[in-house]
Parts: C-alpha cells; sequence; structure tokens
C-alpha cells in the first residue's frame, strides 16, 4: 500500500542537541507538509514543500529548517530544541494544492513524538 | 471502513448569501474534527470540535458538532469572494490519525 512513513515513532532528544526527524512518501505526491501537534490542540502547519517549492509558515520559529532532498523523503531539522518544542510532529502530503481531499488526496504519516529531556 | 463524507461537492452562491457546509462521518475512535479552508496554497486552519453542541465562531464563520448523529456543520454568513475556496472537513481517529473528506468548493460571485 502507498504510504507516508515517519520515522522513527518516537525520539528522545536532549535540551539543545539537533535532532532530524524523516518522513518517506510511496504516493508520489508533490506537497509535503509538516505539522508540529501539541496535546489537545489541533495540528500546527510548520511548512510545506510543494515540489521543491519550500513555503515557511509567518510564525514557525528560525529553529525549525527542512530539507526535500527528492520526491519521495522529506526532512524536519530542529537546529536547537527546547523543552517547549515536545510535541508530536505530523507529516502529510498531498497531490497538490488544489484543494483535493479524501481519497489520493491529504494523506497523514504516523507521527514521531518528540519528548525533550 | 471508516470515512468522512462532505456535502455538497461544490456550490455557487452570491456575495452576501449564507451557506451551510456539511460534514458527516462514520469513524471509530473519534476524537476531534477540523475545518479547513484551502485556497491555492496549504490549507489554512479554521476550527477544532471535540464536544457536542457548542458552536465555535470566528467573525463570519460558525461550526458545531453533532456527535449523536455524526456530523458537523461549517456556516458563512454575509459570504464575499474572498471565501471563495476547498473547504476541508478531517476527523481525528484515535490519536494523530487524520481522515479527509473530499472537501466542498465553494464559489462566491460579486
Amino acid at each position: 500500500d502507498a504510504m507516508v512513513i515517519q520515522n522513527p515513532r518516537y525520539q528522545v532528544t536532549q535540551f539543545g542537541k539537533p535532532v532530524t526527524l524523516s518522513c518517506s512518501q510511496t504516493l508520489n505526491h508533490n506537497v509535503m507538509y509538516w505539522y508540529q501537534q501539541k496535546s489537545s490542540q489541533a495540528p500546527k502547519l510548520l511548512f510545506h514543500y510543494y515540489d521543491k517549492d519550500f513555503n515557511n509558515e509567518a510564525d514557525t520559529p528560525d529553529n525549525f529548517q527542512s530539507r526535500r532532498p527528492n520526491t519521495s523523503f522529506c526532512f524536519l531539522d530542529i537546529r536547537s530544541p527546547g523543552l517547549g518544542d515536545a510535541a508530536m510532529y505530523l507529516c502529510a502530503t498531498s497531490r497538490d494544492l488544489g484543494g483535493t481531499g479524501g481519497r489520493g488526496g491529504y494523506t497523514f504519516g504516523s507521527g514521531t513524538r518528540l519528548t525533550v529531556v | 471502513e471508516d470515512k468522512v463524507v462532505q456535502s455538497p461537492l461544490s456550490l455557487v452562491v452570491h456575495e452576501g448569501d449564507t451557506v451551510t457546509l456539511n460534514c458527516s462521518y462514520e469513524v471509530t475512535n473519534f476524537r476531534s474534527l477540523l475545518w479547513y479552508k484551502q485556497e491555492k496554497k496549504a490549507p489554512t486552519f479554521l476550527f477544532m470540535l471535540t464536544s457536542s453542541g457548542i458552536e465555535k465562531k470566528s467573525g463570519r464563520l460558525s461550526s458545531i458538532l453533532d456527535k449523536k448523529e455524526l456530523f458537523s456543520i461549517l456556516n458563512i454568513t454575509a459570504t464575499q469572494t474572498g471565501d471563495s475556496a476547498v473547504y476541508l472537513c478531517a476527523v481525528e481517529k484515535g490519536t494523530y490519525k487524520y481522515i479527509f473528506g473530499t472537501g466542498t468548493r465553494l464559489k462566491v460571485l460579486a
């Protein structure tokens, strides 16, 4: 089955130590998104790539960076994680930005839960 | 099979009209329902609903959830051309798993 896969499922990192979360997709979707979700809150969009075109949300801290070396992979780099960065990080894909949901539309990975100690 | 169904699929109205968009769901382990607005960019978060019967409002937009009948509605009053977009409903199933509806494409004519 075509999927969005995030690794690892759980990541524990030290305060201030750079960490990278990864996402891969077999859907051949053009768009890849990174969301941050904290408990009882809606997912917050950090940035997205449309092909190689990077789009940062205005309120995404500089501490968060992303790379998309090819269609299939996208990485979230947190340069100096703080305690407030502990959250679930969700990767999602969509075929395009035309607003198509449902089957073949948005697909979320299972997330990486980041703990900062 | 879990599913999220939005209706109508598309809608054309005139400025000033009021519209109601529907989202019904059959999802095991429901946690929350989210509404997004999408123009030709990443979706913009509108509302997150977890409790039945409590209306959430933001300007001309409002939304309510009925967990007994398994649906939510998104209302837009006094529509403007800037409201033209695709409106997406997503249900969080279990923890951090999302199922999206197919969206309702709204076009508001001047």
